[in-house]
């Protein structure tokens, strides 16, 4: 079973300083992967997805992340950070040989941006 | 277009009462699928409904059931409530078509369950 590991609980970074989110995955064998963005007290929004192609991908507000397959990585990154990235940040995989669209996340990694 | 929305947003319950939530998929969707959110940790799977049947369940009790409804829209019923029910319950929406193509799934801003 596919499985998701956020390497950080919480990240503090100063506002305008780049910020990168560490996550792994089990497998690189047929998978999607995903980085959800929650607000305090939201729902999930996608920022960006990899289904295949380009190993980097660019997503909404500034974000990016990388692809490595050697490595079962999938880290976000953001070259200056804002007030407003605060919130939680998930990874996840999904696996296209399944029929369904079932999302495995991690726990999460709590951005906190610092004046 | 409205996206994903679920009702209530709030609710408490008693342990061992039982509970309904409900989902009305993004416009043109016709798969839905609930997780349950506890405090602190990521959304974990409960179960999917596609063409008005249980697809795919994670790893939850038989105390957890659903429904999907002919015009996609979906509820959630939790029986015999725990105090470790209390968690977000968040319903996701996305077009599936039967096969896992990567499209996009939109979730709603959830429904807080309390059980006291």
């Amino acid at each position: 079973a596919q499985s998701v590991t956020q390497l950080d609980s919480q990240v503090p970074v100063f506002e305008e300083a780049p910020v990168e989110l560490r996550c792994n995955y089990s497998s690189s064998v047929s998978v999607y992967l995903f980085w959800y963005v929650q607000y305090p007290n939201q729902g999930l929004q996608l920022l960006l997805k990899y289904l295949s192609g380009s190993t980097l991908v660019k997503g909404i507000n500034g974000f990016e992340a990388e692809f490595n397959k050697s490595q079962t990585s999938f880290h976000l990154r953001k070259p200056s950070v804002h007030i407003s990235d605060t919130a939680e940040y998930f990874c996840a995989v999904s696996d296209w040989r399944n029929r369904d669209d079932k999302i495995i996340f991690g726990k999460g990694t709590r951005l906190h941006i610092l004046p | 277009d409205a996206g994903v929305t679920q009702s209530p947003t709030h609710l408490i319950k008693t342990r061992g009462q039982q509970v309904t939530l409900r989902c009305s998929p993004k416009s043109g969707h016709d798969t839905v699928s609930w997780y349950q959110q506890a405090l602190g940790q990521g959304p974990q799977f409960i179960f999917q409904y596609y063409e008005e049947e249980e697809r795919q369940r994670g790893n939850f009790p038989d105390r957890f059931s659903g429904h999907q409804f002919p015009n996609y829209s979906s509820e959630l019923n939790v029986n015999a409530l725990l105090l470790g029910d209390s968690a977000l319950y968040l319903c996701a929406s996305s077009l599936n078509r039967g096969e896992n193509s990567g499209n996009t799934i939109y979730f709603g801003e959830g429904s807080w369950l309390t059980v006291v």
